[in-house]
């Protein structure tokens, strides 16, 4: 049963164009991330919020940026997309608390980016 | 095994079989974390082990941890179809990242 809900699912863009990604996550969690997936299935963290606190950020391009209008919500903009960005973009949860070490991450199904 | 710049393992078994995919890390760990993907689906955790525990069972699931190796294993006992997945390994170090091994893709057949 998913309790964190991304949208859209799949995105064709072209390069150069600007893109916006939505995660919401209803299990009251504090923490919420953004990672990316690439065709070998690597997953690469990118961004953790704890409480729309930025407390994860990763060696991205500046092009990407989070946004967090509270902690439910987790939303990734990527200005000027790249070929390289074609990926699947993952957001996920986490109801991490301070220095505890399960750090379980409960994900969305995804969001698929194709670059043409 | 998974870990590092390694490409994505694939292990490919008869329906009834036992596999066991491993997994090696680099830095400190207080637990680690094993997810299965399904096509088209985010990873989920199936079992997850702590750094003062050797062995948790979870069903057909039998995590193992020897962190003065730094490696974990995840056995699967039985394998049936519905094990086909993608299945990574992670490490956290109680810091305010899980980071993910490159993953083992099982293909289970009938």
């Amino acid at each position: 049963e998913t309790a964190v809900f991304q949208t859209p699912n799949y995105h064709v863009t072209q390069v150069g164009n600007e893109v916006s990604f939505n995660c919401k996550q209803t299990l009251g969690h504090d923490t919420m991330y953004w990672y990316k997936q690439d065709s070998k299935k690597l997953l690469k963290i990118m961004f953790s919020y704890n409480n729309k606190q930025l407390i994860v950020n990763e060696t991205v391009p500046r092009r990407f940026s989070p946004q967090s209008s509270d902690k439910a919500h987790l939303n990734l903009r990527i200005k000027s997309v790249e070929p390289e960005d074609s990926a699947v973009y993952l957001c996920a949860s986490s109801p991490r608390t301070g220095g505890s070490s399960q750090n379980t991450l409960y994900f969305g199904a995804g969001t698929r980016l194709s670059v043409l | 095994s998974q870990w590092g710049e390694e490409n994505l393992q694939a292990l490919s078994i008869q329906e009834g079989e036992d596999v066991t995919m491993n997994c090696s890390y680099k830095t400190y760990t207080t637990v680690v974390h094993w997810y299965r993907q399904d096509s088209g689906r985010g990873p989920a955790l199936i079992i997850l082990i702590r750094s003062n525990e050797r062995e948790k069972r979870s069903g057909r699931l039998r995590a193992t941890l020897d962190t003065s190796s730094q490696s974990s294993s995840l056995s699967i006992t039985a394998a049936q179809c519905e094990d086909t997945a993608v299945y990574f390994c992670a490490t956290d170090s109680n810091t305010d990242k899980v980071v993910f091994g490159t993953g083992t893709r099982l293909q289970v057949s009938p």
